[in-house]
């Protein structure tokens, strides 16, 4: 599975528009890339996945260059609950995937 | 329903106990996983079941033994633990076969080995 970079801290305002980028240089053309968000003692929860171009669910936009090397999570309006930290991830149909470090996104008032 | 289920939610245990942890879903999800969590840290994997078969192993420690009944359980039972054991340990699920391998994960046990 492919490694993923990501930056390991945000921080951002109530209302903003939240843009966390992750790099997969080695991804493969059957991975799908995959973002989670957790809250502290909670399990990560399913955000978004993609494989190309756009996709947007009522939570977040994931953008995917053609080369599929990096993605974007977009978080419209965020909201102080927002507050979690955020793995990106590449995935297939295989039954294992790696956490990488994850983004630790602060939200403030 | 997305709901996989964690018991207990805190666990004290001493070096000599023996326990066990429970993880339930019941969304026919073929595959199912244990992690462990250390602070600040990344979930890390320990064993996938698929097809309630042992499939994944990330070698770990005989006193960590998993267990899968049926396709809806899965144990983990603890012995003779270590201090460094102490962590959140995570179940998940997945859809498998034809999926794109999203897990969906229980809120989780937070040991502590005294």
């Amino acid at each position: 599975l492919a490694k993923t970079t990501q930056p390991i801290s945000m921080d951002s305002y109530e209302g903003q528009e939240v843009n966390i980028t992750c790099s997969h240089n080695n991804i493969a053309t059957n991975d799908y890339i995959t973002w989670y968000q957790q809250f502290p003692s909670q399990g990560p929860r399913f955000i978004i996945q993609g494989y190309k171009t756009k996709v947007t669910n009522e939570v977040a936009s994931l953008f995917i260059p053609a080369d599929r090397k990096s993605s974007t999570l977009s978080l419209p309006r965020v909201s102080l609950s927002d507050t979690a930290v955020y793995y990106c991830l590449v995935s297939n149909r295989d039954d294992k995937i790696i956490f990488g470090k994850g983004t630790r996104l602060h939200i403030l008032p | 329903d997305t709901e996989v289920t964690q018991t207990p939610k805190h666990l004290v245990m001493g070096m000599t106990n023996k326990k066990s942890l429970k993880c339930e879903q019941h969304m026919g999800h073929r595959a199912m996983y244990w992690y462990k969590q250390k602070a600040k840290k990344p979930p890390e994997l320990m064993f996938v079941y698929s097809y309630e078969k042992l499939s994944i192993n990330e070698s770990v420690p005989s006193r960590f033994s998993p267990e899968c009944p049926n396709s809806s359980l899965l144990n983990l039972h603890l012995h003779a633990l270590q201090p460094e054991d102490s962590a959140l340990y995570l179940c998940a699920s997945s859809q498998g076969a034809g999926d794109k391998n999203i897990q969906y994960f229980g809120a989780g046990t937070r040991l502590s080995v005294l």
